[in-house]
């Protein structure tokens, strides 16, 4: 049962646009939702987090909107660039259980 | 970021052999951590949690005596898959817990596993 469901399944944006990537929870124990960035055969690395207290938090050109009414959070790249082509996965926690992740988003960004 | 660091990166081995696989996180002590795997193009699952000199915790459809994880120390985990079957082939990604930064878990960078 998928606990955290993540959309769009793939993006494609010109440079300099700003891919918007969805995700939806049920389970309103959660309390912790980073996102990730994986490069094909790497490992995810951590980009930003935030908990539900706060409805907007933003590290460089990353930027995370929180609807805890909604049960619903989002990540935002600002001027986008062909470098941030990868796969992009949102997260949630429980307490610092193990995280559940979303199915991923496939992301490219064109010249 | 955290570094954790996973040998080897990429194995072959033929159908019935073992394999294992070390995870380290080179910077921090870890009291919890976590395996994953992963099909092309596909999420990340979950396998198994373990703390530090306890027993792992498997996940539901994941076989303990296959997938055996031994939490040696607080910078070091390993899994070895016993008796490996093509099905078996598969990104496997371990991750450590920052106790210090709360729910934070730091990704190793993965082991590609093929069995012939």
């Amino acid at each position: 049962q998928q606990q955290v469901k993540q959309s769009p399944q793939s993006l494609i944006v010109q440079k300099g646009g700003i891919p918007i990537i969805n995700c939806a929870y049920e389970n309103t124990a959660f309390d912790y939702f980073p996102w990730y960035q994986q490069f094909p055969g790497k490992g995810p690395a951590l980009l930003i987090a935030i908990r539900p207290d706060v409805s907007e938090k933003k590290e460089g050109r990353f930027t995370i909107s929180f609807n805890k009414s909604a049960k619903q959070f989002s990540l935002h790249i600002m001027d986008s660039q062909p470098g941030d082509s990868a796969t992009y996965f949102c997260a949630a926690s429980n307490s610092g259980y193990a995280l559940n992740f979303g199915k991923g988003t496939s992301l490219l960004v064109t010249p | 970021g955290a570094v954790v660091s996973q040998h080897p990166s990429r194995v072959i081995c033929k159908s019935g052999t073992s394999v294992k696989i070390e995870c380290r996180s080179l910077d921090f002590q870890a009291t919890t951590m976590f395996w994953y795997r992963q099909f092309p193009k596909q999420s990340l699952m979950l396998m198994a949690t373990s703390n530090e000199g306890s027993k792992a915790t498997y996940e539901q459809g994941v076989e303990k005596d296959k997938f055996l994880i031994n939490h040696a120390s607080l910078t070091l985990s390993t899994l070895t898959v016993t008796s490996a079957h093509p099905e078996d082939s598969s990104f496997y990604i371990c991750s450590f817990k920052d106790g210090t930064v709360q729910e934070t878990q730091y990704f190793g960078p993965g082991t590609r596993l093929l069995v012939l």
